[in-house]
């Protein structure tokens, strides 16, 4: 299913480098999420979108930020990674009630 | 804010035995309640759902129950396989746009 579809699919980047996730869909779907997940703390909402002009944070956007370029495509950007930050990141669309997944990002800050 | 409860955090059971899992949400607004089964390295999928005008729902194996003035629900799996084995995630929906996941259960099914 690549219908939401994540970019790079692993990373490893240096502490105090500025890196870019990006996700793109092509479900039509207008709302966007991105989600960070580590071991026994779930799935953790970072920022979400219901359109280009409409961003919201989640429950640990700090040291995040997020581009909805267009309704296909909304980017998470951390701005100076720190280790901490170490996770695997998904992206998600959702339609009514049912949340789509991208494959995830694992992304390592050394 | 939002906030979900799942238990257990792990789950070990004998393949043919049945596996519980219970989640509590805080907002009473939630109206919608999914649970997600992620596979090992692969992204979680939804499996059942529940709207909060039902209090039971059922697909083959796997079957959700809501109780919304205690503001729980559950996941129940009969006759668990070995395919089962996952981490399974329940989600309370209240709002337009949050999405709060609970923290995850870990089940195994042991042949």
């Amino acid at each position: 299913d690549a219908d939401v579809t994540q970019t790079p699919r692993n990373r490893i980047t240096k502490t105090g480098k500025r890196i870019m996730l990006e996700c793109s869909q092509t479900k039509g779907h207008d709302r966007m999420y991105w989600y960070r997940q580590d071991p026994g703390l779930g799935l953790r909402l970072i920022y979400y979108s219901f359109d280009v002009k409409d961003i919201n944070k989640g429950e640990i956007s700090d040291g995040y930020s997020v581009s909805r370029q267009a309704q296909a495509k909304f980017s998470l950007s951390l701005e100076s990674a720190i280790p901490n930050q170490t996770a695997l990141y998904f992206c998600a669309t959702r339609f009514g009630g049912e949340a789509f997944f991208g494959q995830g990002t694992r992304l390592t800050v050394v | 804010g939002e906030n979900v409860e799942q238990h257990p955090s792990t789950l070990s059971v004998q393949e043919g035995d049945s596996a519980v899992i219970k989640c509590t949400y805080s907002d009473s607004a939630s109206n919608y309640f999914p649970w997600y089964k992620q596979e090992l390295g692969k992204r979680p999928q939804l499996i059942i759902d529940i709207r909060s005008n039902v209090g039971e729902k059922k697909d083959q194996r796997i079957a959700v129950t809501l109780n919304k003035t205690a503001k729980h629900f559950s996941l129940h799996i009969t006759e668990t396989q070995p395919e089962d084995s996952a981490v399974y995630f329940c989600a309370a929906i209240s709002g337009t746009y949050k999405y709060i996941f609970g923290t995850g259960t870990r089940l195994k099914v042991l042949a």
